[in-house]
């Protein structure tokens, strides 16, 4: 079976700080990649999503992730941390089957210091 | 467009007792699916409706239900509430061809 693995469960860095949060997937083919971010008592909001192709993807609020096939990851990244950024991220997959599933990570909480 | 509504946000219930919640999709997104979020399990998918019709369905036990309606517009149902059926129950539709899910805010289900 899939699986999504967020290894960090919280992460704290500076306002004005890098960001690089990580993804690893366990799947026989690549799959369909997403990142969420949910603000405490929100839904989840769709950052970006990678299917083929450049494996720089540019998403909303300034982040990007890079897909990297050899070490089956997906992290995202922000060159510049801002205070409203903290909030808990989500790496998701899609395996590609009939219809819309997604297996997402454990999540990374990210706090951000002033 | 207007986004993924879910009603109601809040929902308390007892033990034994069922409980509907409702999704309305974006416009024109005929896929709709729901997920539990709950701080033990995270972010489980419950079963996917597209055109009416169970597309995918996760592994929850069959007291959990739902459906779609001919406007996309789902329900979710759960009979005899058990104490760990307290979760933020997501919906989320799809514009399809991997599009991506977008998610509404939840409905936050207490049981008690």
């Amino acid at each position: 079976a899939q699986s999504v693995t967020q290894p960090d469960i919280h992460i704290t860095v500076s306002e004005g700080a890098s960001l690089e949060l990580r993804c690893n997937y366990s799947y026989g083919a690549t799959p369909y990649l997403f990142w969420y971010v949910q603000s405490p008592g929100q839904g989840l909001q769709l950052l970006l999503k990678y299917f083929s192709g450049d494996t720089l993807v540019q998403g909303i609020k300034g982040f990007e992730a890079e897909f990297k096939r050899s070490q089956s990851s997906f992290n995202l990244r922000k060159p510049s941390v801002h205070w409203s950024d903290a909030a808990e991220y989500f790496c998701a997959v899609d395996e590609k089957s009939s219809g819309d599933k997604l297996t997402f990570g454990t999540g990374t909480r990210l706090a951000v210091r002033p | 467009k207007a986004g993924v509504t879910q009603t109601p946000r809040y929902l308390i219930k007892t033990r034994g007792q069922q409980v509907t919640l409702s999704c309305s999709p974006i416009s024109g997104h005929r896929s709709v699916s729901w997920y539990q979020q709950t701080p033990g399990q995270g972010l489980q998918f419950l079963f996917e409706y597209f055109s009416e019709t169970q597309r995918n369905k996760g592994n929850f036990p069959g007291r959990f239900s739902g459906r779609q309606f001919s406007n996309s517009r789902s329900e979710m149902n759960v009979s005899t509430l058990e104490l760990g059926d307290s979760a933020l129950y997501l919906c989320a539709s799809s514009p399809g061809l991997a599009g991506g899910l977008y998610f509404g805010p939840g409905t936050r289900l207490l049981v008690l």
